[in-house]
């Protein structure tokens, strides 16, 4: 398995503004992704960091509101941007070292609220 | 250090039997317990279970927890091919450092 940071672990932002999660693996990874994870409800799949090239995100999330980086292969950045309450979530990070979705690895995740 | 355990790790079931799988946890400020079963890309979410004792049931899947013993059990009766995936427990918490805690999923393969 890998082990999976994230950074910062909580935070409590206003309205409008921007934060941006690091996710750090402790090794090479072929895919990352990012989910959501809204109070009471299900893990939801934000999108899929691609090493060196555009996200790819699913339906209902735009680059625009969720720039994601992944310079490296251990390495990714989610952005939520102009925040408003309704994005208070718990975002994760997941990376996945072979090509089967069955041996995902998951972060312990970035508890945001937003005022 | 909060964990989640989940056991067995893999399992292996002929179709129509009856599997149990087990996950339990010592996590502080327990908001929630979660199951998934992962067979693409995004898990796909079961079960949300947040008072001991009462059961929740969709089709032949079923859960229940036990706060005091801290632990749950997923029951997957009459299993088919279909079911052959990795089943994921995570817990929520209120406050600390890990909103989220995994276990390290139960893979389950049933053949025909």
């Amino acid at each position: 398995s890998a082990v999976i940071s994230q950074k910062p672990s909580r935070d409590i932002c206003q309205r409008g503004t921007s934060l941006t999660i690091q996710c750090q693996v402790d090794s090479q990874v072929t895919m990352m992704f990012w989910y959501r994870q809204q109070p009471g409800q299900s893990l939801t799949l934000i999108a899929t960091a691609n090493q060196g090239s555009e996200a790819t995100y699913e339906s209902g999330f735009v680059i625009d509101k969720f720039p994601i980086s992944r310079p490296n292969l251990t390495f990714s950045t989610l952005t939520v941007s102009n925040m408003s309450p309704e994005d208070s979530s718990i975002y994760l990070c997941s990376a996945q070292r072979g090509i089967s979705y069955n041996e995902q690895f998951f972060g312990p995740g970035t508890r945001l609220t937003v005022l | 250090e909060d964990k989640v355990v989940q056991s067995p790790l893999s399992l292996v079931v002929h179709e129509g039997d009856t599997v149990t799988l087990n996950c339990s946890y010592e996590v502080t400020n327990f908001r929630s317990l979660l199951w998934y079963k992962q067979e693409k890309k995004a898990p796909t979410f079961l079960f949300m279970l947040t008072s001991s004792g009462i059961e929740k049931k969709s089709g032949r899947l079923s859960s229940i927890l036990d706060k005091k013993e801290l632990f749950s059990i997923l029951n997957i009766t009459a299993t088919q091919t279909g079911d052959s995936a990795v089943y994921l427990c995570a817990v929520e918490r209120y406050s600390g450092n890990t909103p989220l805690v995994f276990g390290k999923g139960t893979r389950l393969s049933v053949i025909a």
